[in-house]
């Protein structure tokens, strides 16, 4: 099973739609984040999730609300998207706390998001 | 301000030797990622340099001087599944991830 599983992987919709993405990680890790990738930008992180809390939202618009219920599960919850917000949305994980030094992200495959 | 900067594109040829510089400043530094992402993929780990000096991992190896703020990722006996974006990634002294843009590497036979 692989370690990182988004869904879906392809999602168009337009303006007015209220749409979910879903994220798992099935390696044990303790954070979660969101990030945007689009054409000729670096990655953009979203939010952070640690032990459940989110200890990172990096003025992202009230229109991506993220949501954490367990370790395990992260979604990133859209309503009212702009033209703008057409991208690939990436979730990751990684182990974290002092101990576990700088340790990789992994990284799902990603939703590809187009916005009509 | 926080900056890195890697080639947008390289190309090479089967069986040879590629390398993908990466250079950046940041305030603090608390170590150096490289990712692979292949077309509509997730990025996956290469290889991790906090130290000066290069980390062997295979057909791979990374390389970090510290004091230039200079990486680079060297790939050997090159293959055509090696075509992707290699993507450099710097963590600050505060854990957080500056990304690069990455090098779109495209490898010919």
């Amino acid at each position: 099973e692989t370690g990182v599983t988004q869904t879906p992987r392809h999602l168009v919709m337009g303006m007015t739609n209220k749409k979910s993405l879903k994220c798992e990680q099935h390696l044990g890790h303790n954070a979660m984040y969101w990030y945007k990738q689009s054409a000729k930008k670096p990655l953009e992180l979203m939010f952070v999730y640690s032990l459940e809390e989110r200890v990172e939202n990096n003025s992202v618009p009230s229109r991506f609300s993220p949501e954490c219920p367990n370790s395990s599960h992260l979604f990133l919850h859209l309503h009212t998207l702009q033209p703008e917000d057409s991208a690939l949305y990436l979730c990751a994980s990684s182990q974290e706390g002092h101990t576990a030094g700088n340790q990789p992200q992994h990284f799902g495959d990603g939703t590809r998001l187009s916005i009509l | 301000g926080q900056n890195i900067d890697q080639p947008t594109e390289m190309t090479a040829t089967e069986g040879a030797i590629v390398q993908i510089n990466c250079t950046y400043q940041t305030s603090g530094f608390n170590g150096l990622f490289w990712y692979q992402q292949h077309a509509g993929e997730a990025p996956t780990f290469l290889s991790y340099n906090v130290l000066d000096g290069l980390e062997e991992k295979g057909r791979f190896s990374s390389f970090l001087s510290r004091s230039k703020g200079y990486s680079y990722l060297l790939l050997k006996e090159l293959q055509m599944k090696d075509s992707a974006s290699y993507l450099c990634a710097v963590i600050r002294a505060n854990r957080k991830l500056i990304w690069g843009l990455g090098t779109s590497l495209a490898v010919n036979p």
